[in-house]
């Protein structure tokens, strides 16, 4: 089963501070991997897939990189509804995993 | 617009079995995969299975760690998918989700998803 480690657990930042998130994997998943994000009380939401497409409405200052084993969710500019967990998820092995998650919380 | 409507909050004993259902509208049922995914509280995501509806093509695939008590159907007549886990415990207790596969065929990107379904078990 292939591992992915999310850092850091929490990211205090303020509206308008830029957001990196990290998720690394225990072996090699190529490009497939997508970020997630998860509001309290609502099911999560796709936001990237194939580690760097948005995935539909997903507005342009979320952005996704990486290959391999090492991937970025970049938010350039965070408004106050991007204040929420967020998930990476990687399809490249079955069972399909995800990371145990990045709180964005406001600082 | 596509919607993946689940059914309501259950209660359970423990070695009850519940079953879960995720109604499908707006789109093609039959062209998009269903994943099921939970989330004990305060916890994180954990992929449970996922079901072909095309009542034409090879059926289900589930994660080892719930092979054996999950089992996932189609009714293509009502575009509906059910989930059901059997010989509940404790640690079951949880939101189940059911997620639509992001492209036709086989997808193992989740999008969109339903509303989730808390499933409790308690003695």
């Amino acid at each position: 089963e292939i591992v992915l480690t999310q850092s850091p657990a929490t990211l205090s930042l303020s509206p308008g501070d830029r957001a990196t998130l990290s998720c690394r994997a225990s072996q090699s998943v190529r490009g497939y991997l997508a970020w997630y994000q998860q509001k309290p009380g609502q099911a999560p939401r796709l936001l990237i897939y194939d580690a760097s497409y948005r995935a539909t409405g997903i507005p342009a200052r979320f952005s996704g990189s990486g290959s391999g084993t090492d991937f970025t969710l970049t938010i350039s500019s965070l408004e106050p509804e991007d204040f929420a967990v967020y998930y990476c998820q990687q399809r490249s092995n079955w069972p399909l995993t995800f990371g145990g998650g990045t709180k964005v919380a406001i600082k | 617009q596509v919607h993946l409507v689940q059914s309501g909050a259950e209660v359970k004993k423990p070695g009850a079995s519940v079953r879960v259902s995720c109604k499908a509208s707006g789109y093609t049922f039959t062209s998009y995969y269903i994943h099921w995914v939970r989330q004990a509280p305060g916890q994180g995501l954990e992929w449970m299975g996922v079901i072909n509806p095309n009542p034409s093509a090879a059926g289900t695939t589930y994660s080892q760690k719930m092979q054996g008590r999950v089992t996932l159907t189609r009714d293509t007549s009502t575009s509906t998918v059910y989930m059901e886990l059997s010989s509940l415990r404790s640690e079951d207790t949880a939101v189940y989700y059911c997620a639509r596969g992001r492209t036709t065929g086989e997808s193992n990107w989740f999008d969109p998803w339903g509303q989730g379904t808390l499933v409790t078990v308690s003695s």
